[in-house]
């Protein structure tokens, strides 16, 4: 069974620091292309940033470029958030998703098929 | 950033009604485009991939169509726990772009 398990995350003052973790099991981490989301209280959902199955390429929303870095250690099947400079507008719940781009007819496809439960990060002082 | 536009932001229906969600995209995505469904309290779930491709598991009542700038949603016979708030999606190029959903409601 897929799952996904979000720990890290918690209250921080404006500025701070925090680090998400993704647990993963049931599926050969190493080989998919690993995303995380976020969703404000009461708010849509926004991707954040997206890592490819080898750790070789990363991206970022704006929004969160140059604070926050993805990393992964597919030796302990984990996706990693690191957090800094943490602002207000960062609270929010964040989501590992898996991303099995799936390939056919010459193009592959990225969506995310497996989600965690959610790590809660608020940004208050 | 590709911006992604929901409609309609929320809808009532019956039991056994068909619903159609509409998104429409700033610039052509061609098909690199996802429906999820996400109910209160959990994460979401995705119904819909590459505009039209059916998720394992997903009742066939879900349907997606479109290409390039305009897609659909399409729900058959309508369920109770179909009651959710739905989103769109892009993953034609990063920033993936979400809708801002729209929200479903059995009446």
């Amino acid at each position: 069974e897929v799952q996904l398990v979000e720990s890290g995350g918690g209250l921080v003052q404006p500025g701070g620091s925090l680090r998400l973790s993704c647990a993963a099991s049931g599926f050969t981490f190493s080989t998919y292309w690993m995303h995380w989301v976020r969703q404000a209280p009461g708010k849509g959902l926004v991707w954040v940033s997206r890592i490819k199955s080898d750790g070789s390429s990363t991206a970022y929303a704006d929004s969160v470029k140059g604070r926050f870095t993805i990393s992964r250690d597919n030796a302990k099947n984990t996706l990693y958030l690191q957090m800094n400079s943490l602002r207000v507008e960062d609270t929010a719940v964040y989501y590992c998703a898996r991303d099995p781009d799936i390939c056919t007819g010459g193009s592959c496809y990225s969506n995310f098929d497996y989600w965690g439960q959610g790590t809660l990060v608020t940004v208050s002082s | 950033d590709i911006q992604m536009t929901q409609s309609p932001s929320s809808l009532s229906a019956f039991v056994g009604d068909r619903v159609t969600i509409t998104c429409r995209a700033s610039q052509n995505i061609r098909n690199y485009f996802n429906w999820y469904q996400q109910k209160p309290g959990k994460a979401p779930k995705v119904l819909i991939y590459a505009a039209s491709s059916l998720q394992s598991g997903v009742p066939s009542r879900f349907s997606g169509s479109g290409s390039g700038t305009d897609f659909t949603l399409t729900i058959n016979s309508l369920q109770p726990e179909d009651s959710a708030r739905y989103y769109c999606q892009q993953s034609y190029k990063t920033p993936y772009t979400f809708g801002q959903g729209t929200e479903l409601e059995i009446k």
